[in-house]
């Protein structure tokens, strides 16, 4: 069964202390991989897609690398607007016409 | 230029009742995406529609609920005869259609099942 397994559940950093996010996903061939931010009461707001093992993409202060078993969101030196639940989810090569989320990881930056 | 647009954002209604939820999309995506997030569950896959073509309605939980996309466009979620366990953040998405064009999420209607 395709799966996306996103930790920790909630991350706590104090402003300017870097990390990372882990996305683990099995899925029957991976199509794309793609992060999302979702702020409190809004919609997810798209921020990369990932297609092959080894691509990374970067956007300010964030990073996103991809394995074949596992994707990380590195956050370097983040800042309280950085706070989100941040989305992982992949699109399967046999059925592009969903994603399969997971859970998310509820990211606090204090000052 | 404008998102994805849902209306109406909150709905509470008896159980029982049959409900609508709209969804306008982004001008010019041909592809348009239902979803439903539970508290602490994922968002769960419900419909998809790509222009003219047969909607793939597999992740509908229910015969209870249906959706249609009229003229391309706007789409409505109906849920007939609600239950409890309906309620959730219902969430629509579009994209411009090709597969690998990511979906951009409205800000979701929230249904509340008493």
């Amino acid at each position: 069964e395709d799966q996306v397994t996103q930790s920790p559940e909630a991350l706590r950093l104090q402003e300017g202390e870097s990390s990372s996010l882990n996305c683990s996903y099995t899925v029957s061939g991976l199509r794309g991989l793609f992060w999302y931010r979702q702020d409190p009461g809004k919609g997810p707001e798209f921020l990369f897609t990932l297609y092959s093992a080894g691509e990374e993409k970067e956007k300010e202060r964030l990073k996103a690398t991809l394995t074949k078993k596992e994707s990380f969101l590195h956050i370097t030196a983040p800042k309280p607007e950085d706070s989100a639940t941040y989305l992982c989810a992949v699109q399967a090569a046999y059925n592009t016409d969903k994603l399969i989320f997971g859970t998310g990881t509820r990211l606090q930056v204090f000052p | 230029g404008a998102g994805v647009s849902q209306s109406p954002s909150n709905k509470v209604t008896e159980k029982g009742k049959d409900v609508e939820l709209r969804c306008d999309p982004i001008s010019g995506h041909t592809a348009l995406y239902w979803y439903r997030q539970s508290l602490g569950q994922g968002l769960e896959f419900l419909i998809y529609f790509q222009g003219n073509s047969a909607p793939d309605k597999s992740g509908l939980p229910s015969d209870r609920f249906s959706a249609e996309r009229t003229g391309g466009s706007v789409s409505t979620l109906t849920i007939q005869r609600t239950e409890q366990r309906d309620s959730a953040m219902y969430r629509c998405a579009s994209s411009q259609g090709d597969y690998n064009q990511p979906q951009h999420f409205g800000d979701g209607t929230r249904l509340s099942i008493l």
